[in-house]
C-alpha cells in the first residue's frame, strides 16, 4: 500500500514563528502536493512539485514556500506564521495513474 | 476556470437508507471525475473514479456515473451503514498537465443506527 506520512498530527505555534511541515511518501511518486483544508472551503492547493527541486504555485501560495530536495520528501514552510494560517494541512502524492494518495493531515494552530 | 459544486451538508440518514450526494462540475475540456472520502481523524482516500462520459465508478457499494450532458457525477448508495459516516469530496482533474485536483467543498454524511 502507498504510504504518505506527515511528521506531526498536531502543532501549536506562535505568530511570527517559522514553521516546517514535513511529508514523506514511500512509492517513488513523481508528483507531490500540499493542500489546506478549511470548513466550507474544501481543499485548496498551496503548492505542488512534479520533480526534485521543481515547484509550482497552486491557488493560494501567499505566505508559504516549499522545498523538495529528495524525491520522497516535500516540505511546506511558513516563513512567519500568522493566525490566518491556522488550518488542517494535507500532503498528497501521485504517479502517472492520476490518483492522489493523502497523508493523515497536520492540524496547525497559530496563536 | 474549472470548478466543482456539491451539495451542502450535513446529510443525516438512518441506517439502510438510500444515499444521494449531488455533484456538478464546470470544466474546459473533458476531465476525470473522482469521489474521495475522509473518515474522522484521517486523510482523504479515493472512493471511486470515472475517466470518460457514461463511465460508472463503483466501490464499497457506492456508485457514480459520469454524465457529460448534465455535467454531473452524483454519488449513490442503496443502503448506508453507520460506518459510512464521513466527509465526501467530489473532485475533477484535467487529463493533461500535472494532474491537479479541483475539489468541491465536501459533504458530511451522518448515519444513525
Amino acid at each position: 500500500d502507498v504510504k504518505v506520512t506527515q511528521s506531526s498530527r498536531y502543532l501549536v505555534k506562535r505568530t511570527g514563528e517559522k514553521v516546517f511541515l514535513e511529508c514523506v511518501q514511500d512509492m517513488d511518486h513523481e508528483n507531490m502536493f500540499w493542500y489546506r483544508q478549511d470548513p466550507g472551503l474544501g481543499l485548496r492547493l498551496i503548492y505542488f512539485s512534479y520533480d526534485v527541486k521543481m515547484k509550482e504555485k497552486g491557488d493560494i501560495p501567499e505566505g508559504y514556500s516549499v522545498s523538495r530536495e529528495k524525491k520522497e520528501r516535500f516540505s511546506l514552510i511558513l516563513e512567519s506564521a500568522s493566525t490566518n494560517q491556522t488550518s488542517m494541512y494535507l500532503c498528497a502524492s501521485s504517479s502517472g495513474e492520476n490518483i492522489q494518495y493523502f497523508g493523515a493531515g497536520t492540524r496547525l494552530s497559530v496563536l | 476556470g474549472n470548478s466543482v459544486t456539491q451539495m451542502e451538508g450535513p446529510v443525516t440518514l438512518s441506517e439502510e437508507a438510500f444515499l444521494t450526494i449531488n455533484c456538478t462540475y464546470t470544466a474546459t475540456g473533458y476531465p476525470s471525475l473522482f469521489w474521495y472520502v475522509q473518515y474522522p481523524g484521517e486523510g482523504l482516500q479515493l472512493l471511486l473514479k470515472a475517466t470518460k462520459a457514461d463511465d460508472k465508478g463503483s466501490n464499497k457499494g457506492f456508485e457514480a456515473t459520469y454524465r457529460k450532458e448534465t455535467t454531473s457525477f452524483h454519488l449513490e448508495k442503496g443502503s448506508v451503514q453507520v460506518s459510512d459516516s464521513a466527509v465526501y469530496f467530489c473532485a475533477l482533474s484535467m487529463n493533461t498537465g500535472f494532474q491537479k485536483l479541483v475539489f468541491g467543498t465536501g459533504t458530511r454524511l451522518l448515519v444513525s443506527p
